[in-house]
């Protein structure tokens, strides 16, 4: 079965240059999450998208910005990178809002590790 | 607010030993509990879920019951192997979200 891509799966950048990872959901899923997952971290909530409309906004520095297209994917862009940004991102997808009641469940990519130097 | 609290890690047990990891929840009406697993160098996986209350999710000999009374949705496996060592997290979905615990280590020695 189809599962979350994500791309790349590695990425080396300098400082105060820009970076643009880029997350596939699984087919019809509608709703996108990016997390960010520092070294020994537990994931940190970024930004969620719902049906191309940003749904939710968690700790996501002004100097990032997301959106999900018409194709349902989406990208993070990342400008003014700081070592502190190296970390592991994940992209995870899901098929409508998640609600107490759903049976809707999150699925995951395999992340895109960002190394700043 | 919504919040997941899970026992500090690193856990370390023998081969075959009895696992339990401990999560609780704090959250407004009925959230979906998951576990999730990391092993070493990987992506999150969904190890296994629950919807409701009294619910039992199960998966490669892991358990987890969702008890509403307790707000607690503790892991355990009867008999545990090397190639369970990886970190676990404990979440529950809520409003577009997943709400994480902090992760707990497991370490399996042989």
């Amino acid at each position: 079965a189809a599962g979350v891509i994500q791309s790349p799966r590695h990425l080396i950048k300098e400082k105060r240059e820009t970076a643009t990872l880029k997350c596939y959901p699984i087919p019809r899923h509608d709703t996108v999450y990016w997390y960010q997952q520092g070294p020994g971290q537990d994931p940190q909530f970024l930004i969620s998208f719902y049906e191309k409309m940003q749904s939710d906004k968690g700790s996501i520095p002004d100097r990032f910005s997301a959106q999900q297209f018409s194709d349902y994917h989406s990208e993070l862009n990342m400008s003014s990178l700081e070592l502190g940004d190296s970390a592991l991102y994940f992209c995870a997808s899901s098929l409508g809002v998640v609600t107490g009641t759903s049976n809707t469940e999150a699925f995951f990519g395999q992340g895109t590790r960002l190394t700043v130097v | 607010g919504n919040s997941v609290t899970q026992m500090e890690g690193p856990v370390t047990l023998s081969e075959e030993a009895f696992l339990t990891i401990n999560c609780t929840y704090t959250a407004t009406g009925y959230p979906s509990l998951f576990w999730y697993v990391q092993y070493p160098g990987e992506g999150l996986q969904l190890l296994l879920k629950a919807t409701k209350a009294d619910d039992k999710g199960s998966n490669k000999g892991f358990e987890a019951t969702y008890r509403k009374e307790t707000t607690s949705f503790h892991l355990e496996k009867g008999s545990v192997q090397v190639s369970d060592s990886a970190v676990y997290f404990c979440a529950l979905h809520s409003n577009y979200q997943l709400i994480w615990g902090a992760g707990t280590k497991l370490i399996i020695k042989p």
